[in-house]
């Protein structure tokens, strides 16, 4: 089955840049979504169709595509910004999965 | 303001039947697709189907099909999902989520708060 793959931890210092990838077969012909999820609270799209970002979400989180290859950038990460973070996307007969998350540690 | 608004927590033996539901409100509920997302304690999400309630046209997850069935009323601008059998594996937050944009059934903009069901002898 498809897998989305994701490193399970990134760390970073308040003020700096922190960078989330998730490696799939068939980003490059697939969109990617991503989600952040703080502790008892439910997922919110942060960024849709690789590198669109919904209303209300800071202009610090963007998207990025290459290859297999799609980046999470948090630009001047925040306290607030530690969450656990998911991408998401479809394999080529549509059958859509998850990365297996990603915890992001501001330091 | 868009909102889905899902039922209670739940508690229920193994064997038993269950059928939680996700109201929509704020936009036209035949016109988005709603998808339903596991989470089990601790551990991440997992996508289990979708289902467009403009024409009942639903997709499962390889990994969910048969084991759960998704379905949706649009008289009432709510969607469900429902078990015949539980099982103690079935203990999970479920969430259900609106597409992003009419046409996607892919990416979730808008979450419900989540149904606890946990499922215990």
């Amino acid at each position: 089955s498809y897998e989305l793959t994701q490193p399970p931890s990134v760390s970073v210092s308040p003020g700096q840049t922190a960078r989330i990838t998730c490696s799939g077969d068939a980003l490059p012909k697939q969109y990617a979504y991503w989600y952040q999820q703080k502790p008892g609270q439910a997922p919110v799209l942060v960024i849709y169709k690789d590198s669109e970002r919904p209303s209300g979400i800071p202009e610090r989180f963007s998207g990025s595509s290459s290859g297999t290859t799609v980046t999470l950038t948090i630009s001047g990460v925040q306290a607030e910004d530690e969450a656990d973070y998911y991408c998401q996307s479809a394999d080529s007969s549509g059958t859509v999965v998850f990365g297996g998350g990603t915890k992001l540690t501001v330091l | 303001e868009v909102q889905l608004v899902q039922s209670g927590a739940e508690v229920k033996k193994p064997g038993e039947s269950l059928k939680i539901s996700c109201k929509g409100s704020g936009y036209s509920f035949t016109s988005y697709w709603i998808g339903w997302v596991r989470q089990m304690p601790g551990k991440g999400l997992e996508w289990m189907g979708i289902i467009y309630p403009g024409d009942s046209d639903t997709r499962y997850s390889p990994s969910f099909q048969g084991q759960v069935t998704i379905s949706a009323d649009k008289s009432i601008s709510t969607a469900y999902l429902q078990w015949s059998s539980l099982k103690a594996s079935d203990t999970a937050m479920y969430y259900c989520a609106r597409g992003v944009y009419s046409s996607s059934s892919e990416g979730l903009r808008y979450w419900g708060q989540g149904t606890l069901v946990t499922v215990s002898s």
